[in-house]
């Protein structure tokens, strides 16, 4: 157990909805990362917080955006969802004070679009 | 051009036996990291190990060690001593960027099957 949570665990919708995807962090790390898996794109990474402040963009739809909470959890929320946005939504966190920069993945949400 | 090259889509190796994961990256950025993620069947991303482009030695974690070959720009996981468990998708990962403002990058992964 990575000690990352994201919830919900699998989430079916249809097209043009919008879904939030939830990532609380393990304690004391203060960024958060988004990435998105897929079978035709691969791991790619979305998005980072860190305390609260976007710090780096990635490849992240203009349709998807995400934020960090005080209390450090983040969303991501994706609209006018397409079948092409089906895919396992990863969270990750990190300690940045760490030289290491590890980051802790959580379980994953995993995303079917209909 | 890619950012984090991994060429083989799949490997085997004997129970017991070492197996090395190629990896190679392309970067301009003279402060990055590099990453190694097992994923098994069940999805989950695990940590492996970890090497900044400053550290002078080879990381070591238990079983895991990278081979950082600097100049040639290449991180290969090395896994001794396979065990049955170490059957899953290895990705090699790229950090640029500063501790707070980073970008990531991921290769395509290379699935390994260990054989009893």
């Amino acid at each position: 157990d990575s000690g990352v949570t994201q919830t919900p665990k699998h989430l079916i919708t249809a097209t043009g909805q919008r879904v939030t995807l939830r990532c609380s962090p393990r304690s004391g790390d203060l960024s958060v990362y988004w990435y998105q898996q897929s079978l035709d794109q691969g791991l790619q990474f979305l998005i980072q917080y860190y305390n609260g402040e976007e710090r780096a963009k990635g490849n992240i739809l203009e349709r998807f955006s995400a934020q960090q909470f005080p209390d450090l959890h983040s969303e991501l929320n994706l609209s006018s969802l397409e079948l092409g946005d089906s895919a396992l939504y990863f969270c990750a966190s990190s300690v940045v004070s760490s030289p290491h920069y590890t980051q802790y993945f959580g379980p994953g949400t995993r995303l079917t679009v209909l | 051009a890619q950012k984090i090259t991994q060429t083989q889509p799949g490997m085997f190796v004997q129970e017991k036996e070492a197996v090395t994961l190629d990896c190679t990256y392309d970067t301009s950025d003279p402060s990055y990291g590099l990453f190694w993620y097992k994923q098994p069947s069940s999805g989950e991303m695990i940590f492996l190990i970890y090497q900044g482009s400053y550290d002078q030695q080879n990381a070591t974690e238990g079983r895991y060690s990278l081979n950082f070959q600097k100049a040639r720009k290449s991180a290969n996981l090395v896994i001794s001593a396979s065990q049955l468990g170490d059957s899953a998708m290895y990705f090699c990962a790229m950090r640029e960027g500063s501790a707070t403002g980073n970008q990531f990058y991921f290769g395509t992964g290379t699935s390994l099957t260990v054989i009893p």
